[in-house]
């Protein structure tokens, strides 16, 4: 059973530059999050796909956007990028269970802006 | 609104035990535990749901005090793997599947 998969793993971008990284959740999972974490910092809620459409958004502007697929999976495209843009990117699969909603990670993209 | 775990960072002898705190200032629906190792992915460790229930894995455990909205993390006879930095994530609302994480908490294990 595959769990979170994401991609690429590492990448480095200029500054004013678009990036979109890419998620496929764990099998049997609908709902897909997406986090970044800088250096020394816990994960930080970036937003939160369901059924195709962003169901909820952190405090983040506008220069970050996604999409969910059909088959569940995700994208997260980032604008214009800055230097601050700089960390690793995480994608997060649940599914809404009653026993609670067990929430998994992929490895993540570290995404790097020069 | 983030949770402020304690302490920040401790260093133990192999088969010491510690315990990590996760407070919140807003009534909580679950805990969620993560060991995240330097470079690597978050790892599921457990969630707690409220109603106090304690959860064991091993030799980790964790308990949730709803009155305090207060989670503890339990690590007993440490072992040089459980090395890492413990974050838990407090979701409010049943459903939301949406994470706030704590500060962290860097653990150290030496032989």
């Amino acid at each position: 059973d595959a769990g979170v998969t994401q991609s690429p793993t590492h990448l480095i971008k200029t500054r004013g530059q678009q990036v979109t990284l890419r998620c496929s959740p764990k099998s049997g999972h609908d709902t897909v999050s997406w986090y970044q974490q800088a250096l020394g910092q816990g994960p930080q809620f970036i937003f939160q796909y369901y059924e195709e459409e962003e169901r909820q958004r952190g405090n983040f502007p506008d220069r970050f956007s996604g999409h969910q697929f059909p088959n569940y999976s995700s994208e997260l495209n980032v604008n214009a990028l800055l230097l601050g843009d700089s960390a690793l990117y995480l994608c997060a699969s649940s599914r809404q269970q009653i026993s609670g909603n067990t929430i998994y990670f992929g490895e993540g993209s570290w995404l790097t802006v020069v | 609104q983030q949770p402020v775990q304690s302490p920040q960072a401790v260093i133990l002898r192999e088969g010491e035990d510690a315990v990590i705190n996760c407070s919140s200032s807003k009534a909580l629906y679950s805990v969620h535990w993560y060991r995240q190792k330097h470079g690597e992915a978050p790892v599921f460790l457990m969630i707690l749901l409220k109603g106090g229930e304690q959860k064991g894995h091993e030799k980790i455990s964790a308990s949730f005090n709803e009155k305090k909205q207060q989670s503890s993390l339990y690590l007993t006879a440490s072992q040089l793997s459980y090395s890492g930095t413990y974050f838990c994530g407090t979701e409010l609302i049943f459903g939301n599947e949406k994470l706030t994480f704590g500060t962290g908490t860097r653990l150290t294990i030496i032989p």
